[in-house]
């Protein structure tokens, strides 16, 4: 069975400042791929990046980067220079090759302070 | 690139009426989900379409829930009767058929229908 585990229910960072989002996971299938979504208070969940268990490098997509290690199963999202608009939940999320199901955390609201 | 298409938006209702939801995916993407979501919560999987199949649907409570998706393309979520803790954010998502790759397993998601039982 596989599950994710976001243990941050909440968070605060100052407007122009980097955060780390915790996610750690847990799987025995070798190939798997984790993903970030964003939700703001209108609902829709937003992705925001991927990586793969066999990428080599961690995956970045502009002021998202994913930190990935996976020896210690963990995927931490950072988010640098935080501006107002990501005040949301996060919620990682976790694929498991060949089992189509995808299993979500329990999410992460962050709270950026101008 | 049009992406997932849902509605109604919002929907009140009071217990033990009815209420259904559509959901057109991207073009071309081959898996659909429908997804719960309770205030507060992460998204719980109600029910995984492979084209027109059902690959998982453990978890939709089927004594009130049914889901289906005819010609493989778009999809109903229907509730009969409603109760008071369906109230929830009904999402549903959309990927191509899978893989190892980014593309093939990200989920695209629309912006989902919120329901109200009063």
């Amino acid at each position: 069975a596989q599950k994710i585990t976001q243990t941050q229910p909440g968070m605060f960072v100052q407007e122009k400042e980097a955060v780390t989002l915790d996610c750690t996971y847990d799987t025995s299938d070798p190939s798997y791929g984790l993903f970030w979504y964003k939700q703001p208070s209108s609902g829709e969940m937003i992705f925001l990046i991927y990586q793969g268990s066999y990428d080599q490098q961690n995956a970045t997509e502009g002021r998202y980067s994913l930190n990935f290690q996976k020896a210690r199963k963990s995927a931490n999202l950072v988010i640098s220079a935080s501006q107002l608009g990501d005040s949301a939940m996060y919620f990682c999320a976790m694929r498991v090759e060949g089992y189509q199901k995808v299993t979500f955390g329990t999410g992460t609201k962050l709270q950026v302070i101008p | 690139e049009a992406g997932v298409a849902q509605s109604p938006r919002y929907k009140i209702i009071e217990k033990r009426q009815s209420v259904a939801f559509w959901c057109n995916p991207i073009s071309g993407h081959a898996t659909l989900y429908w997804y719960q979501q309770i205030l507060g919560q992460g998204p719980k999987l109600l029910i995984q379409f492979q084209n027109n199949g059902v690959v998982d649907d453990s978890q939709l409570p089927k004594d009130r829930f049914s889901a289906e998706r005819l010609k493989g393309v778009d999809s109903t979520l229907k509730i009969q009767p409603a109760k008071l803790e369906d109230s929830a954010v009904y999402l549903c998502a959309s990927s191509l058929a899978g893989g190892s790759s980014r593309s093939g397993n990200t989920i695209y998601f629309g912006e989902g229908s919120w329901l109200t039982v009063v």
